[in-house]
């Protein structure tokens, strides 16, 4: 089955500078990646998603990017805030396939 | 929460007890999800369903169960063969696929 790796466990960034969070993926016929962030005690809620007939997607100050050659895809934070401290999960997956997470990034945003 | 609903939100189990966990959606969702979070742990399958009726083991499905009666309820029954059921337990639906996961707030359970 899929295999998703994260890297780092764990980044720690001064408030606006931008974090990057890197995953890789083991199927090549994987065809959809969200990120999710999880703040301590609560569920994890998807922040943005991209399907593998894209490079790029962004929403404001998050941005994915996929490099299907590589089978990576990677989560950019621009202008950190406080509030983005939190665990952030990738996961990958195909067609009706269940998702396959990564053991998650814990982001840490330094005022 | 989001249409899919969890309870109770915290639950305290003694040794050698059966307890089942609630996940409801209206969201018209087929599939579902439960996983088991532990702390500062990832995200690991217990059982899911993609179908009323139907339900496939996870990577750690011993010691649990789960039914499928109706395509709104997807229960957990956390049994006394659970060794160490101490966790934070999600529950998910899903859209279709290619689609993420709307996860219910959790369930947080103790063995006291």
């Amino acid at each position: 089955g899929e295999n998703v790796e994260q890297h780092p466990s764990t980044l720690s960034v001064q408030e606006g500078d931008s974090a990057v969070i890197k995953c890789t993926y083991s199927d090549s016929a994987s065809n959809y990646f969200p990120w999710y962030k999880q703040e301590l005690g609560k569920r994890p809620q998807l922040i943005i998603d991209i399907r593998s007939n894209v490079g790029e997607k962004k929403d404001q100050r998050i941005a994915v990017t996929l490099n299907k050659t590589a089978k990576h895809f990677s989560l950019h934070i621009t202008e950190t805030q406080p509030e983005d401290s939190a665990v952030y999960f990738c996961a990958a997956s195909k067609g009706n396939n269940r998702l396959a997470f990564g053991k998650g990034n814990q982001v840490v945003v330094i005022p | 929460d989001g249409g899919i609903t969890q309870s109770p939100k915290y639950l305290f189990r003694k040794e050698g007890q059966n307890v089942t966990l609630s996940c409801e959606q209206n969201l018209n969702h087929d599939a579902m999800y439960w996983y088991r979070q532990d702390p500062g742990q990832g995200l690991r399958l217990i059982y899911y369903s993609q179908i009323v009726n139907d339900f496939q083991k996870g990577d750690i499905a011993e010691g649990y169960s789960v039914s499928r009666e109706k395509k709104e309820s997807f229960p957990l029954t956390v049994t006394s063969a659970q060794k160490n059921p101490t966790a934070f337990y999600l529950c998910a639906s899903r859209r279709q696929p290619n689609y993420g996961y709307t996860f219910g707030s959790g369930t947080r359970l103790t063995v006291v």
